[in-house]
C-alpha cells in the first residue's frame, strides 16, 4: 500500500529551537518525496523535494530509504515558520501522477 | 508569478443539487488535478487530467463526479447530486510536466463546499 504517515498533529517549539517534523512512507518502488507548506490563509506550496537536496528557508530533508523516512529539519525555528506542513509521496515519476499526502503537522513557533 | 485560481471561494448548496467548481490553471501547464480535504482529514487525490482526458482517478471519483476543460483556460469539477459527505475543501492543481521528479504541482487556494 502507498501511504504517508506524519505521526505528530502538532509540534510546538520556542523560537531558536531545533525542529524536526517526521514523515514515514510506505511504497515498494523508488519514491519521489516532497514537503508542502500551508501558511495561515494561504495555499499549499512546495517547500522542497528530495531530488533537489536543497535548503529552503533553512529547512532540509533527507530521504532515508532504509528507514523509509523523509523528516524535515531546521536547526533554529523562527516565528514565521508557524504553518501546516504536509509530506507527500508521488508513486510514479513525472506529470499527471497523483500526490499522496500525509495528515499534516501543525508547527507552532512561540516567541 | 502566475497562480492557479479557483472560484468560488465558498459554495453552499442543498443536498441533491449539482455544483460546478471552477479552476484556472497556470497558462502553460498541461496537467491538471483535483484534490479534496474533508475537515480534519488528509488531502486526498480525486482525479488527474491530461490531453483532454482523465489520466487517473481515485475510488472517491465515482459517477457523480466529472471533469471538463470547456475552453483553453478553465478546468471544472462537477458533482451531479451532492451528498452531505461531499462537504470539503476542493483544491485544483496544475503542473507543466517537467521531466521526472522536477515536475511541481501548483495548488489553487481551494473552494470550500458546504452541503446542507
Amino acid at each position: 500500500a502507498q501511504r504517508v504517515t506524519q505521526p505528530e498533529k502538532l509540534l510546538s517549539v520556542f523560537k531558536g529551537a531545533p525542529v524536526e517534523l517526521k514523515c514515514n512512507y510506505s511504497y515498494s518502488g523508488s519514491p519521489e518525496l516532497f514537503w508542502y507548506v500551508q501558511y495561515s490563509r494561504q495555499r499549499l506550496q512546495l517547500l522542497l523535494r528530495h531530488i533537489s537536496r536543497e535548503s529552503i528557508k533553512g529547512f532540509t530533508a533527507d530521504l532515508n530509504k532504509g528507514e523509509t523516512s523523509f523528516h524535515l529539519k531546521k536547526p533554529f525555528a523562527q516565528e514565521e515558520d508557524s504553518a501546516m506542513y504536509y509530506c507527500a509521496l508521488r508513486p510514479f515519476s513525472g506529470g499527471y501522477n497523483k500526490l499522496i499526502f500525509g495528515a499534516g503537522t501543525r508547527l507552532a513557533v512561540h516567541p | 508569478e502566475p497562480e492557479v485560481t479557483q472560484t468560488p471561494s465558498h459554495q453552499v448548496t442543498q443536498m441533491g443539487q449539482e455544483v460546478i467548481l471552477r479552476c484556472v490553471p497556470i497558462s502553460n501547464h498541461l496537467y491538471f488535478y483535483w484534490y479534496r480535504q474533508i475537515l480534519g482529514q488528509k488531502v486526498e487525490f480525486l482525479v488527474s487530467f491530461y490531453n483532454n482526458e482523465i489520466s487517473e482517478k481515485s475510488e472517491i471519483f465515482d459517477d457523480q463526479f466529472s471533469v471538463e476543460r470547456p475552453d483553453g483556460s478553465n478546468f471544472t469539477l462537477k458533482i451531479r447530486s451532492t451528498k452531505l459527505e461531499d462537504s470539503a475543501m476542493y483544491f485544483c492543481a496544475s503542473s507543466e510536466g517537467a521531466a521526472g521528479a522536477l515536475d511541481t504541482q501548483y495548488f489553487g487556494p481551494g473552494t470550500r463546499l458546504t452541503v446542507l
